[in-house]
């Protein structure tokens, strides 16, 4: 079974510094996606980021971006310039359309706190 | 175009009760995913409605169900309920099963407490 584990249950930088947060999973699947969602305090679940495995270059949006090393099944995000309304728990998740039948497997999530 | 809709925000019940909370999707999206969210358990996957059929179904009691009707909305029921059963409980909706790719759309959740 597919296992999504974050290591860091919580995180704080100052504004404006860069923050890495960690993710890996467990697949035996070649083909798959994986996502980085963040929840800010009372506020409803986004999409941040989102990598499709059999793509080789990190996606990127704007000052969030990823690093996606297949072999060692390791999802990171980066977020550069960090900024107070990054403050949010962040969830990685991974989905494979067969193994997974679409659902999302979700880790356990960063809660990431930006101090002015 | 307007977000994912859930009602109610917030309610208490007690031990025992029976609640329904509902969610209305993006205009155009037929899938529905419910989650439960605790501090202990994180997100913990319910079940999903596209096209008004149940096409999966998380590891929770018979007590928690759900149905989708032929707008696409959504209803999950939770019966006898337990003190456990607090939590914030989250609607996500997608085009596609499963968004296809992945990429769901959130609810601002309805957080049940129950006493």
């Amino acid at each position: 079974a597919q296992t999504v584990t974050q290591s860091q249950p919580e995180m704080s930088v100052q504004e404006a510094e860069t923050v890495t947060l960690s993710c890996t999973y467990d697949t035996s699947e070649s083909n798959y996606y994986l996502f980085w969602y963040k929840q800010p305090p009372s506020r409803q679940m986004i999409l941040v980021i989102r990598q499709e495995a059999y793509k080789q270059q990190n996606a990127t949006e704007n000052r969030f971006s990823v690093n996606f090393q297949k072999a060692a099944k390791s999802f990171s995000l980066k977020i550069s310039d960090s900024q107070l309304g990054d403050t949010a728990m962040y969830f990685c998740a991974f989905m494979n359309p067969v193994s997974s039948n679409y659902q999302l497997i979700w880790g356990a999530g960063t809660k990431l706190i930006i101090k002015p | 175009k307007a977000g994912v809709t859930q009602t109610p925000r917030y309610l208490i019940k007690t031990r025992g009760q029976q609640v329904t909370l509902s969610c209305s999707p993006i205009s155009g999206h037929r899938s529905v995913s419910w989650y439960q969210q605790t501090p202990g358990q994180g997100l913990q996957f319910l079940f999903e409605y596209f096209s008004e059929t149940q096409r999966n179904k998380g590891n929770f009691p018979g007590r928690f169900s759900g149905r989708q009707f032929s707008n696409s909305r959504s209803e999950m029921n939770v019966s006898t309920l337990e003190l456990g059963d607090s939590a914030l409980y989250l609607c996500a909706s997608s085009f596609g099963q499963g968004g296809l790719s992945g990429e769901l759309f959130f609810g601002e959740g309805s957080r049940l407490t129950v006493l």
